[in-house]
């Protein structure tokens, strides 16, 4: 079965440079959410979408945006990056319609390292 | 949104049951009760969700009580391969709560 495909799997950059890590949600999911996650940290909400409209914002930083397309993949922009950006990125999908589950989708994460 | 307390972490012999209660004191009357499963550089996986009672599915068993204000997530039987970060989230269905936040998982470590 399709998941949560995430891209790139890992990516460096340098302070003040700018990155973008993409979401290809499961196919007729309508919601995505992203995480960070800090090494030996818990996920952190960032923001989310529901049909390519913004549903909810977490602790997200402004030199961040995100925005969830027509074909409803996601991408999340950061610029100006800092050290403390470093983490793994996770990206979840989720269909509105099989509310009964519950079940958010994970994608393996895009792994961003800041020098 | 419910804030959820677990223990930091558990230990456990392969072959034993594990059970890893959550605390959600402030849990709302539309909120459910989802745990997740979390291994090394891997996106969380659902592992069960519920309400009330009592729901069983292939790996695990979830006990809610009538008060709901805390959760047990029972694992039958453990492996080396449960050793991993559980965590439990509290919140309505994955969709209408866009803002389903992790709190401090649990790390169970299975050891022979």
């Amino acid at each position: 079965a399709a998941g949560v495909i995430q891209s790139p799997r890992h990516l460096i950059k340098e302070k003040r440079e700018t990155a973008t890590l993409k979401c290809y949600p499961i196919p007729r999911h309508d919601t995505v959410y992203w995480y960070q996650q800090g090494p030996g940290q818990d996920p952190q909400f960032l923001i989310s979408f529901y049909e390519k409209m913004q549903s909810d914002k977490g602790s997200i930083p402004d030199r961040f945006s995100a925005q969830q397309f027509s074909d409803y993949h996601s991408e999340l922009n950061m610029s100006s990056l800092e050290l403390g950006d470093s983490a793994l990125y996770f990206c979840a999908s989720h269909s509105q319609i099989n509310l009964h589950t519950g079940e958010l989708f994970f994608g393996e994460g895009s792994r961003l390292t800041v020098l | 949104l419910a804030k959820t307390t677990q223990p930091i972490s558990m230990d456990s012999y392969e072959g034993q049951e594990v059970n890893i209660t959550c605390s959600h004191n402030n849990i709302a009357t539309n909120d459910y009760i989802t745990w997740y499963q979390q291994f090394p550089s891997q996106g969380p996986r659902f592992i069960i969700q519920g309400y009330k009672t009592k729901v069983t599915n292939e790996v695990a068993s979830l006990f809610i009580p009538a008060d709901r204000k805390s959760s047990t997530l029972s694992l039958p039987r453990v492996s080396l391969s449960d050793t991993a970060v559980y965590y439990c989230l509290v919140g309505d269905r994955a969709g209408t709560a866009s803002k389903l936040t992790f709190g401090t998982g649990t790390r169970l470590q299975v050891t022979l």
